[in-house]
């Protein structure tokens, strides 16, 4: 079974801390892939990054930084010097491709405020 | 480019009417999803297509709820006799193929069913 555990469900931070978010995933097939999508007040799901089960290097994009851990099936989400318009609600997801589909399947998100 | 496109992007209904969501994909993606998303939850996969075909219909709650994409482009998300239970964000995702690609998402449309 796939599945995707996201256990912080809401974080508060002040403006200019480093915030980690967790992402712990099960799944049984050997090629995956891994996403973050964030959705700020407006609703709209934005994609952050993907990766696949082949690839365990840690990628920083600016102040985004992501640490993807095979070993303890984990694909954390950290924001360095975090700022107010980070405030979202951030979702961890697993694509496992078949023959038939690509469904994702979503974590159930954590809320991150960032206080000024 | 444009992205995806869901209209309307708000819905209210009453219990048992019908409703017809609509979403508009990236041009040139060929999969095509539909994902529900209800309060303090993630979005959950309802029906998956590839071209015109429905490859993975799955998700579906029961037989009021249909999808149709006749010409591999927009799709329509059908619901008969809506009841109350079915008010939630309905999401729109397109994806350049369906091997693991990532998956764009739209704005939405916001279903409520009085």
């Amino acid at each position: 079974a796939q599945k995707v555990t996201q256990a912080q469900t809401e974080i508060s931070v002040v403006e200019k801390e480093d915030v980690t978010l967790d992402c712990v995933y099960e799944t049984r097939d050997t090629t995956y892939y891994l996403f973050w999508y964030k959705q700020p007040p407006s609703g709209e799901l934005v994609f952050l990054i993907r990766r696949n089960s082949f690839d365990e290097q840690n990628e920083i994009s600016g102040r985004y930084s992501w640490n993807f851990q095979k070993s303890t099936s984990s694909f954390n989400f950290t924001i360095t010097a975090s700022q107010v318009v980070d405030s979202a609600v951030y979702f961890c997801a697993l694509g496992a491709p078949s023959n038939t589909g690509n469904q994702f399947y979503f974590g159930t998100g954590t809320s991150l405020t960032v206080i000024p | 480019g444009a992205g995806v496109s869901q209209t309307p992007s708000n819905k209210v209904t009453e219990k048992g009417k019908y409703v017809e969501l609509r979403c508009d994909p990236i041009s040139g993606h060929t999969a095509l999803y539909w994902y529900r998303q209800s309060l303090g939850q993630g979005p959950e996969f309802l029906i998956y297509f590839q071209g015109t075909g429905a490859a993975d219909d799955s998700g579906l709650p029961n037989d009021r709820f249909f999808a149709v994409r006749p010409e591999g482009s927009v799709s329509t998300l059908k619901i008969q006799r809506t009841e109350r239970g079915d008010s939630a964000v309905y999401l729109c995702a397109s994806s350049l193929t369906h091997r693991g690609d990532t998956q764009y998402f739209g704005p939405g449309t916001r279903l409520t069913v009085l």
